[in-house]
């Protein structure tokens, strides 16, 4: 069965470093992969969007990549700040519902 | 209104209790998502609209839950004879069209005691 896996522990880093996070995928060929923020009772808010046929791809501080070899995405936060905290969470899309995983938690410490 | 909008915003049913939650999705989005969220956990599909046509429900756990979108904005989904494996945060989800970014609500917090 298709599976989403986003590492369950959190993320805890220094305030300035660079925040990485992961998501593989088994069992699945998605067109497109999106990367979302939570924060505690909030609806998700979407940041980036990548195609299967894109490497990486940037937005301010943010930026992604895809591996559809490897069947993982990394999106990274360069210059974390204390309002980066939150949990992030990957979608997966190969038709047009998009597949979540279970996200994971990134706390900024400053 | 700018964004998506649901109600109520938290729910209280006793088991047993029908309950109603709506969703006023972005004006002139054709796509409307259902998730449900368990404390901890990603969300969950469980149905979606392409304008007033449901066109895919696999993820409804039950015949007790129901959706509809009849003039394709505003949704509802019902859940009939609440249980208490039915308390979850259930969110609503817009989008333009398709393999786009979602817009969502933010979301309605039942809770069946």
């Amino acid at each position: 069965s298709q599976k989403i896996e986003q590492n369950s522990e959190a993320l805890n880093i220094q305030e300035g470093k660079t925040a990485t996070l992961t998501c593989n995928y088994t069992n699945y060929s998605p067109a497109y992969l999106q990367w979302y923020r939570q924060d505690p009772g909030r609806g998700p808010v979407f940041l980036l969007l990548i195609r299967e046929n894109e490497k990486e791809k940037r937005k301010e501080r943010l930026k992604v990549t895809f591996d559809t070899t490897l069947k993982q995405s990394l999106f990274h936060i360069t210059a974390s700040q204390p309002a980066d905290s939150a949990t992030y969470l990957c979608a997966l899309g190969g038709s047009y519902i998009p597949t979540f995983g279970r996200g994971t938690s990134l706390i900024v410490h400053p | 209104g700018a964004g998506v909008s649901q109600s109520p915003r938290y729910k209280v049913a006793k088991r047993g209790q029908d309950v109603a939650l709506r969703c006023d999705p972005i004006s002139g989005h054709v796509s409307l998502f259902w998730y449900q969220q368990a404390l901890g956990q990603g969300p969950e599909f469980l149905t979606y609209f392409q304008n007033e046509a449901q066109l895919d429900k696999s993820g409804l756990p039950s015949d007790r839950f129901f959706a509809e979108r009849p003039e394709g904005s505003v949704s509802t989904l019902k859940i009939q004879r609440t249980q208490q494996e039915d308390s979850a945060v259930y969110l609503c989800a817009s989008s333009p069209g398709l393999e786009t970014e979602a817009f969502f609500g933010q979301g309605t917090r039942l809770t069946v005691v």
